[in-house]
């Protein structure tokens, strides 16, 4: 069965760190492409990185350029959310999802950032 | 960053009856290899998103024949001939040409 499990979310304060993972099973992780996606409470859907199957190419929104890091596992079929210097801009739910065109998603996982 | 604007933001609908909502990008989607990565996606209430249809009209593994996508270049909708209770959702467009990848605003579909 295809999964995408999340986790990692929680309370943090501002200017704190916070890693997230993403368990993959079901199908062949090194194959594809991974991205995060987060929803901030009662808003859109804001997409935030993606990682090449390899690793080795990285994108990311401009609001999280060097804050935020995207990493993986291939051995471990384990998609990471570095992210660092955290605001309240950045309480959302967290999701990742398979491949350039988003194909499958996992139940997120929800990071606030509040003192 | 490519703004993708979808109207209308609230979409109350008749069950049993059509709904259509349209996306247009403030730049065109047609990327250099010759594809057009406009995405579909549904959120129902509660849930994560799940992808309907990708590269504008390709309908995913298990989406109802009563969705359908269309458009090209900066001009796309999505259409359901005909609403059911379980459509009840938001339906966010993305486009996947130009970095960084960006959404639409969301459509909420809600039955009347």
């Amino acid at each position: 069965q295809v999964q995408l499990v999340e986790s990692g979310g929680g309370v943090v304060q501002p200017g704190r760190s916070l890693r997230l993972s993403c368990a993959v099973s079901g199908f062949i992780f090194s194959n594809y492409a991974m991205c995060w996606v987060r929803q901030a409470p009662g808003k859109g859907l804001e997409w935030v990185a993606l990682i090449s199957k390899d690793g080795s190419n990285e994108y990311y929104v401009d609001s999280v350029k060097g804050r935020f890091s995207i990493s993986r596992d291939n051995s471990d079929n384990t998609l990471h959310l570095q992210m660092n210097t955290l605001g309240a801009e950045d309480t959302a739910v967290y999701y990742c999802a398979r491949d350039w065109g988003l194909d499958l998603w996992g139940r997120g996982t929800l990071v606030t950032v509040s003192s | 960053d490519v703004v993708m604007t979808q109207s209308p933001l609230s979409l109350p609908v008749t069950l049993g009856q059509p709904a259509s909502i349209s996306c247009r990008s403030s730049q065109s989607l047609l990327h250099s290899d010759g594809n057009t990565y406009l995405y579909w996606f549904q959120q129902r209430p509660g849930q994560s998103p799940r992808r309907l249809i990708y590269q504008v009209s390709k309908r995913d593994s298990g989406v109802p024949d009563r969705f359908s996508g269309s458009g090209s270049g900066t001009d796309f909708t999505l259409k359901i001939i005909r609403v059911e209770a379980e459509d009840v959702g938001i339906y966010y467009c993305m486009q996947g040409t130009h970095w960084p990848r960006t959404f639409g605003q969301g459509t909420k579909v809600e039955i009347k």
